[in-house]
């Protein structure tokens, strides 16, 4: 059962462009909305998280937009450059059972070319 | 240097071999869990732990178990592993959970053959 879903599958822009992943939810108990990105052969990292009662987040060339009614959070990437080539997983999480669970969508591959 | 320590890196099994993969952390966080990832798939929970001799089950714990006897360690174990558990597995840690960013380490390529 896929509780966030992401698309585009996969994307590539040209360095400058401004790639952009989009993801959506149905449980409106989420409440910490995070991306993780990921570089081939390492783990996911955490890159910007943004919680329900804010509409957008800014660090350094990422920006998280949010939109609570429509159920919808996406990753901007500005300014785009070739080290930033890698897999961005969106995540949410939900308190169950006295836990904090983190629930990933399935991932978007972004190709910045030089 | 603050971190979350797989090992193996790479593990080639035969069917039915048990194994156990290791995973420790060095921050002292209460949260760990374990995640494989398969393509197209994205990154599915098998196991987690909130504290010592704490566990629960994720989204996908059949053919797995997990031990926390430790804060610092949180070994996975496949008692009979079969081919469709073939996968890259993570484990992460987290000071209390998803609202506070998992620290994730760097893998655990399994094949079964």
């Amino acid at each position: 059962q896929q509780q966030v879903k992401q698309s585009p599958q996969s994307l590539i822009v040209q360095k400058g462009g401004i790639p952009i992943i989009n993801c959506a939810y149905e449980n409106t108990a989420f409440d910490y909305f995070p991306w993780y990105q990921q570089f081939p052969g390492k783990g996911p990292a955490l890159l910007i998280a943004i919680r329900p009662d804010v509409s957008e987040k800014k660090e350094g060339r990422f920006t998280i937009s949010f939109n609570k009614s429509a159920k919808q959070f996406s990753l901007h990437i500005m300014d785009s450059q070739p080290g930033d080539s890698a897999t961005y997983f969106c995540a949410a999480t939900i308190k169950l059972n006295g836990n904090n669970r983190l629930a990933f969508g399935k991932g978007n591959q972004v190709v910045v070319i030089p | 240097e603050a971190q979350v320590t797989q090992n193996p890196r790479y593990l080639i099994t035969v069917t039915g071999k048990k194994l156990t993969v290791t995973c420790s952390q060095n921050m002292n966080h209460e949260y760990m869990s374990w995640y494989r990832q398969d393509p197209g798939l994205g990154l599915r929970q098998i196991y987690y732990s909130m504290n010592v001799e704490v566990t629960d089950k994720g989204d996908v714990p059949e053919g797995y178990k997990v031990s926390r006897k430790e804060k610092r360690n949180f070994p996975l174990i496949l008692e009979s592993p079969s081919p469709n558990q073939t996968s890259l597995y993570f484990c992460a840690s987290s000071f209390a959970g998803g609202n506070y960013g998992y620290t994730f380490g760097s893998g655990t390529r399994l094949t079964v053959v």
